[in-house]
């Protein structure tokens, strides 16, 4: 148990469907991320949260929409997604953002199939 | 930016001693080496971190040597359970590369 907690586990949609992630960690950490791992892909890091601002969106498409009502919650919303976007979404959380000494802690990810 | 740069796979047996390089050339003076697992369909985990010399914890050791430009993760008497995937990340003062995954190394190990 990592204290970063993701739901759903699986989740099957369609391209007309809208659905969120949810991500909530118990670390009291200030910092939280989006990752998307595609097959046999490194992880692509989405998002960035810092004490509940969006600091960074690595070109992401506007068909995702993060949402971080505050530090310990993390959302991300989907919709008209294409099948190219099914993957395993992480979510990650950290005591801070900046520091090269930061750890990260991530969830056990949501499996994302767009059919 | 420092690059990092892992073998790509690696095999073992049950028992034995696992050492994994990462060569980071251009590592700055403030930047530290964080390793993480990831095993299939879960999110990586932290494993050990380290700035110089040797940090040794319950899991693994992590030697780096005095000019930084390279690390060894040494996994002692692997077991089938340390069959993942080993990630190498070198961070800055923006933290930008610490967040940074590359492909990683596969460690398969066989009974």
């Amino acid at each position: 148990e990592t204290g970063v907690t993701q739901t759903p586990r699986h989740l099957v949609m369609g391209m007309t469907n809208k659905k969120s992630l949810k991500c909530e960690q118990h670390l009291g950490h200030n910092a939280m991320y989006w990752y998307k791992q595609s097959a046999k892909k490194p992880l692509e890091l989405m998002f960035v949260y810092s004490l509940e601002e969006r600091v960074e969106n690595n070109s992401v498409p506007s068909r995702f929409s993060p949402e971080c009502p505050n530090s310990s919650h993390l959302f991300l919303h989907l919709h008209t997604l294409q099948p190219e976007d099914s993957a395993l979404y992480l979510c990650a959380s950290s005591q801070d953002r900046w520091g090269s000494n930061e750890k990260l802690f991530f969830g056990s990810g949501t499996q994302l199939s767009v059919l | 930016l420092a690059k990092t740069t892992q073998p790509i796979s690696m095999d073992s047996y049950e028992g034995q001693e696992v050492n994994i390089t990462c060569s980071h050339n251009n590592i700055a003076t403030n930047d530290y080496i964080t390793w993480y697992q990831q095993f299939p369909s879960q999110g990586p985990r932290f494993i050990i971190q380290g700035y110089k010399t040797k940090v040794t914890n319950e899991v693994a050791s992590l030697f780096i040597p005095a000019d930084r430009k390279s690390s060894t993760l040494s996994l002692p008497r692997v077991s089938l359970s340390d069959t993942a995937v080993y990630y190498c990340l070198v961070g800055e003062d923006t933290g930008r590369r610490a967040l940074t995954f590359g492909s990683g190394t596969r460690l398969q190990v066989q009974p």
